[in-house]
């Protein structure tokens, strides 16, 4: 069965301060496609990353960047010089093409980063 | 371009009363999603639509859930007699016809409050 696991539940930090949220997955499948999602207090969920399973690349975008490791099962992401804006819940998320339903989704139990000015 | 959108955006409800929820999904996306969320955990898959098909269920999906989604445009959600542990954050999200496991887009989510 696929879990993912956030076990950081609250991170608080400084504005311009550097944070990486943790997560690890569990999958059986070779192939499968790891997200992370941002969840600000007006509730919508908002894209931030995919990766899939083959491509262990690290990615770099703007203040953010992501560390992908298959040999630890962990997608880890970095936020660069946090700002206020910053402040939301961050979900880790994995999906498994096997399953049918593309894009079902199962998620970790959330991150809430708070940045403090 | 609007995005997905939810209606109502708060429903508050007496236990044994039925509930209806309404997803607009973004209008060139075939693919269409059911998630429920409670407090501190992240969202669940409830079940998926490609077009107006129901595809997949989860387990989570009780008999006394329902979902519809005819012409494959927008999608309801109906609950029958609530009941308390059904009390959530239910969200909406919808993906292009493009390559599999492509990103989903969410809306803001209706939450239930059943007394």
């Amino acid at each position: 069965a696929q879990k993912v696991t956030q076990a950081q539940t609250e991170i608080s930090v400084v504005e311009k301060e550097d944070v990486t949220l943790d997560c690890v997955y569990e999958t059986r499948d070779t192939t499968y496609y790891l997200f992370w999602y941002k969840q600000p207090p007006s509730g919508e969920l908002v894209f931030l990353i995919r990766r899939n399973s083959f491509d262990e690349q690290n990615e770099i975008s703007g203040r953010y960047s992501w560390n992908f490791q298959k040999s630890t099962s962990s997608f880890n992401f970095t936020i660069t010089a946090s700002q206020v804006v910053d402040s939301a819940v961050y979900f880790c998320a994995l999906s498994e093409p096997h399953t049918g339903a593309n894009s079902k989704l199962t998620f970790g139990k959330g991150i809430t980063l708070s940045v403090r000015p | 371009d609007t995005g997905v959108s939810q209606d109502p955006r708060h429903k508050i409800t007496k236990r044994g009363q039925n509930v209806t929820f309404r997803c607009d999904p973004i209008s060139e996306h075939n693919r269409l999603y059911w998630y429920r969320q409670t407090l501190g955990q992240g969202p669940e898959f409830l079940t998926y639509f490609q077009n107006e098909a129901q595809l997949e269920k989860s387990r989570l999906l009780s008999d006394r859930f329902s979902a519809e989604r005819p012409k494959g445009s927008f999608s309801t959600l109906e609950i029958q007699r609530t009941e308390q542990g059904d009390s959530a954050m239910y969200l909406c999200a919808s993906s292009s016809r493009g390559r599999p496991n492509e990103k989903l887009f969410f809306g803001s989510g209706t939450q239930l409050s059943v007394l």
